[in-house]
C-alpha cells in the first residue's frame, strides 16, 4: 500500500496569510495526487487534481505543485472560508488519503 | 449535475452486516467509464477508502477490509451498494459514496451516512 503523510497536522494562520501544506508519498506516484477541503459535518470537496490542476469553480488562490513523492498545496491569501481540514489523496495505485491538516 | 445519496440503517449490531446503498441522480451511473467508490471517516479521524466498482461489475477493495467487503451495482436503479460483514465498534463511521472519475480522484460525493455499531 502507498502511504501518504501530511505535514503539519495543525496549522495556525491568520487572514491574508500564505499557507503551505506538504504531502509525501511512500513511493513515487507521478502526478496522481488530489487535494480536498473538508468542513465539519460536510463531505470533502475536490480542490486540485493531477497535482496542479484546479477543479472548476475553485478560487485561484488555491494551487498545487509537485510530482514523484513530494507535493504541496498553497493558499496564497487565506480567506475566512478557508479555515477547514485539507486532505491529499493518491490515485497511482488504488486510493489512499493523507491524515489531514487542520487550518485554524 | 451528478448527485449521490447514501441510505441504510444507522445502527448495526456487532458481528452483523452493515448495508448501505448509494443512489445516483442527475446522470446515468453507466455513463462514461467511471468507477463508484465507498469511503468512510471515523469520528475525529481521516478518510479511508473502502473500495470501488464500475458498471461492468469490476471491483477493487482496500486490502485491509477486503475479506469483509462486497460492493455491487444495480444499473437499472442507478444505484451501487456496500456490504461490510462481521462489524465491530471500530467500523462506526460516516460512510460516503463518491464518483471515482476518469482520473481516479473523487469529484462528486454524497452527504454521508453515520453508521453506529452497537448492541
Amino acid at each position: 500500500d502507498i502511504q501518504m503523510t501530511q505535514s503539519p497536522s495543525t496549522l495556525s494562520a491568520s487572514l491574508g496569510d500564505r499557507v503551505t501544506i506538504t504531502c509525501r508519498a511512500s513511493q513515487r506516484i507521478s502526478s496522481w495526487l488530489a487535494w480536498y477541503q473538508q468542513k465539519p459535518g460536510k463531505a470533502p470537496k475536490l480542490l486540485i487534481y493531477k497535482a496542479s490542476s484546479l477543479e472548476s469553480g475553485v478560487p485561484s488562490r488555491f494551487s498545487g505543485s509537485g510530482s514523484g513523492t513530494e507535493f504541496t498545496l498553497t493558499i496564497t491569501s487565506l480567506q475566512p472560508d478557508d479555515f477547514a481540514t485539507y486532505y491529499c489523496q493518491q490515485y497511482n495505485s488504488m486510493r489512499t488519503f493523507g491524515q489531514g491538516t487542520k487550518v485554524e | 449535475q451528478v448527485q449521490l445519496q447514501e441510505s441504510g440503517p444507522g445502527l448495526v449490531k456487532p458481528s452483523q452486516t452493515l448495508s448501505l446503498t448509494c443512489t445516483v441522480s442527475g446522470g446515468s451511473i453507466s455513463s462514461g467509464s467511471s468507477y463508484w467508490s465507498w469511503i468512510r471517516q471515523s469520528a475525529g479521524k481521516g478518510l479511508e477508502w473502502i473500495g470501488r466498482i464500475n458498471t461492468s461489475g469490476n471491483t477493487n477493495y482496500n486490502l485491509s477490509l477486503r475479506s469483509r467487503v462486497t460492493i455491487s451495482v444495480d444499473t437499472s436503479k442507478n444505484q451501487f451498494s456496500l456490504k461490510l460483514s462481521s462489524v465491530t465498534a471500530t467500523d462506526t463511521a460516516v460512510y460516503y459514496c463518491s464518483r471515482d472519475g476518469f482520473g481516479g480522484y473523487f469529484d462528486y460525493w454524497g452527504q454521508g451516512a453515520l453508521v453506529t455499531v452497537s448492541s
